[in-house]
Parts: C-alpha cells; sequence; structure tokens
C-alpha cells in the first residue's frame, strides 16, 4: 500500500490556466505539506495543514492555494500558471506535525510543466 | 539566524570506498538534524536524524552521522558505497516544533 500518493504524476499544461494537484495519506497522521523542487533540486517548504487547520504558510504567490478536505488529503491548486511554477511538487506527511521530532514521509512528486 | 550549509553540490566515489557528505548548520538554539536521500525521479526518504540523544546516530542501509556541537557539523558516512546510494541527499535542521530548512543537497555519484 502506498503511504502517500499524488496525481498526477505528471502534468503538461499551458501558461494562464488552472489546475490541482491531489494528495492522499493513508498512515493516519494529522500533518500534510506542500513542497516545491526546482530544477537544481532545492526544495522549498509552501504550506502545511494540521487537522484540516494551516500551520505553515510561506511567502508564495497567492495564485496557490491548498485545500484540506480531511486530514488524509491535502490539495494544491494553481491559478493562472505561469512558466516559473514548472517544478516538481512534493506532499509529505507526519504524525501530529512536530517537525523538530518526527519523521516526515513523502509522495512520489509531480512534475509540472507550463509551456 | 537558523541555516544549514552542505559544503559539496557533487561527490564522487568509486563503489566500495568509504562515502562523506557534508553538513554544517547555523543554529541559536538546539537543534534536530536530519538527513534524506532522494533517488532518481522519486521522493525523499528519511535515512537518519538526530534529536538530543545519542551524537552518533546509525541509520539505514548502513549510513551514519554524527552530531559535533563545536564544530556545528553533521556529517553523513557510510565505510563502504555501492551503485545503489547514488542518488541526491538532503540535510534538514529543524530549531523548534514547526520550522525547519533543508540544504541545497548533495548529489553522491557512484563509479562501477
Amino acid at each position: 500500500d502506498t503511504a502517500v500518493s499524488q496525481t498526477p504524476k505528471y502534468l503538461v499544461t499551458q501558461m494562464g490556466n488552472d489546475k490541482s494537484i491531489k494528495c492522499e495519506q493513508n498512515l493516519g497522521h494529522d500533518t500534510m505539506y506542500w513542497y516545491k523542487q526546482d530544477s537544481k533540486k532545492f526544495l522549498k517548504i509552501m504550506f502545511s495543514y494540521n487537522n484540516k487547520e494551516l500551520i505553515i504558510n510561506e511567502t508564495v504567490p497567492n495564485r496557490f492555494s491548498p485545500k484540506s478536505p480531511d486530514k488524509a488529503h491535502l490539495n494544491l491548486h494553481i491559478n493562472s500558471l505561469e512558466l516559473g511554477d514548472s517544478a516538481v511538487y512534493f506532499c509529505a506527511s507526519s504524525l501530529t506535525g512536530r517537525v523538530d521530532q518526527e519523521t516526515q514521509y513523502f509522495g512520489p512528486g509531480t512534475r509540472l510543466l507550463v509551456l | 539566524a537558523q541555516s544549514v550549509t552542505q559544503l559539496d553540490s557533487h561527490v564522487s566515489v568509486s563503489e566500495g570506498t568509504p562515502v562523506l557528505l557534508r553538513c554544517n548548520y547555523s543554529s541559536s538554539y538546539s537543534p534536530s538534524l536530519f538527513w534524506y536521500v532522494q533517488h532518481p525521479n522519486k521522493g525523499l526518504q528519511l535515512l537518519l536524524k538526530y534529536t538530543s540523544a545519542a551524537t552518533l546516530v546509525k541509520g539505514i542501509n548502513g549510513f551514519e552521522a554524527e552530531f559535533k556541537k563545536s564544530e556545528t557539523s553533521f556529517h553523513l558516512t557510510k565505510p563502504s558505497a555501492h551503485m545503489s546510494d547514488a542518488a541526491e541527499y538532503f540535510c534538514v535542521v529543524s530549531v523548534n516544533f514547526n520550522k525547519f530548512y533543508f540544504g541545497s543537497g548533495t548529489k553522491l555519484n557512484v563509479k562501477p
């Protein structure tokens, strides 16, 4: 069983479109995260949710909006896609959100290419 | 201010030789430190973590790291590299329950 899954795995789209990436975890964790990894492999935390409540909200354009319908799901919606949004987006989860203690479990990533 | 520096962006070793991936941190507080590995086209996986217990931490796949407060370092080592160790490695520092910082990554190449 996949612990943290993301769909789609690949996403190719045109500039200006709106797209969503879905994430689900079956680990029973309370906290979920979204990361962006650029072409140089640099990882940037974007958001985290604990039991459907927004905890970490780093400086990202407001075109990015996370949505957590329940604690097992954290989706990422991106409006008006730009070329610079091309990256790999990773979802992760951890038990309670204590990032100084807990392991984060990562999904396989969604490779977004904006043309 | 808190930060983490991975001193080498690329490391190349021969199979069967030791691996050393370097990580230095700066923190005003006692940090927790993690090493994650990312194999090509995969998500990240925890190798090991230090959270204020024993300073020598053993992880999966024969990796270990030693927390040295005097040197503000948490270098990752393995006695003998295997081809399957070729991957990107990330050092992470955390200073409180919801703040953490990823290093820029070190790509490990293992030559046959």
